[in-house]
């Protein structure tokens, strides 16, 4: 079974720069997270996706981030314009149902790494 | 916000001894998982354990959790210097009518050869 798939690994922009982020989750998994995660910290939520829909993005910038999750397949994250506190690592985790129940395990993607200069 | 909060922060030990982290968290919770993250990688899923159990096992690992408490904790037994790596426990709350999986800021075990 394939993972959880994310590109870039790596990406340098300069400030104020757009930057997105493509994730492609394990197949079958219904609910796509997306987290950020600084230096020396645990993931934060950004946004979770229900198939299409996203049905928590109480954490999202929304002035600066955009997230979407066409099909309820693949999602990508944007940033524009990016800041210097952006520079993070970007994170991409699907969870499966198991007899239609959620599971609560989540499956991580190696995640994107951004440097904004 | 993160919900949990690790206990110790760094952890170093000789290859072949037990490690135990703990983690606190604040609300009500259904399920309490561990992840391990080595450098640069992403997160891998260790265990789960739900709200209403005490205590799991798998392998050499082994948890347990107090509701009253609002605590669990993460133990490696017998522990290898490929167990080095940062740690983190994240709660469950449901309060969505799905899983809102919060992390805790980690731990991070260097376990010496």
């Amino acid at each position: 079974e394939a993972g959880v798939v994310q590109s870039p690994r790596y990406k340098i922009i300069e400030k104020k720069q757009p930057v997105a982020f493509w994730c492609n989750p394990i197949s079958g998994h219904n609910t796509l997270y997306w987290y950020r995660q600084n230096l020396g910290q645990g993931p934060e939520l950004l946004i979770r996706y229900e198939n299409e829909e996203a049905v928590d993005d109480s954490q999202l910038p929304k002035d600066r981030f955009s997230a979407e999750r066409l099909k309820g397949v693949d999602s990508t994250l944007k940033i524009q314009p990016a800041e210097l506190g952006d520079s993070a690592v970007y994170l991409c985790a699907s969870s499966p149902r198991r007899q239609g129940v959620f599971t609560g395990e989540l499956f991580f993607g190696e995640g994107s790494r951004l440097t904004v200069l | 916000s993160q919900q949990g909060e690790e206990d110790p922060q760094a952890l170093s030990i000789q290859e072949g001894e037990n490690a135990t982290m703990n983690c606190s968290y604040k609300t009500s919770i259904n399920n309490l998982q561990w992840y391990r993250q080595n450098s640069g990688r992403g997160l891998v899923h260790l265990i789960l354990i739900r709200s209403n159990e005490r205590e799991k096992h798998s392998g050499r690992l082994r948890v347990t959790l107090d509701t009253s408490k609002k605590s669990s904790s993460l133990l490696i037994t017998a522990s290898r210097a490929a167990d080095t790596a940062s740690y983190f426990c994240a709660t469950d709350s449901g309060q969505t009518g799905g899983f809102k999986t919060i992390f805790g800021a980690g731990t991070r075990l260097f376990v010496k050869a």
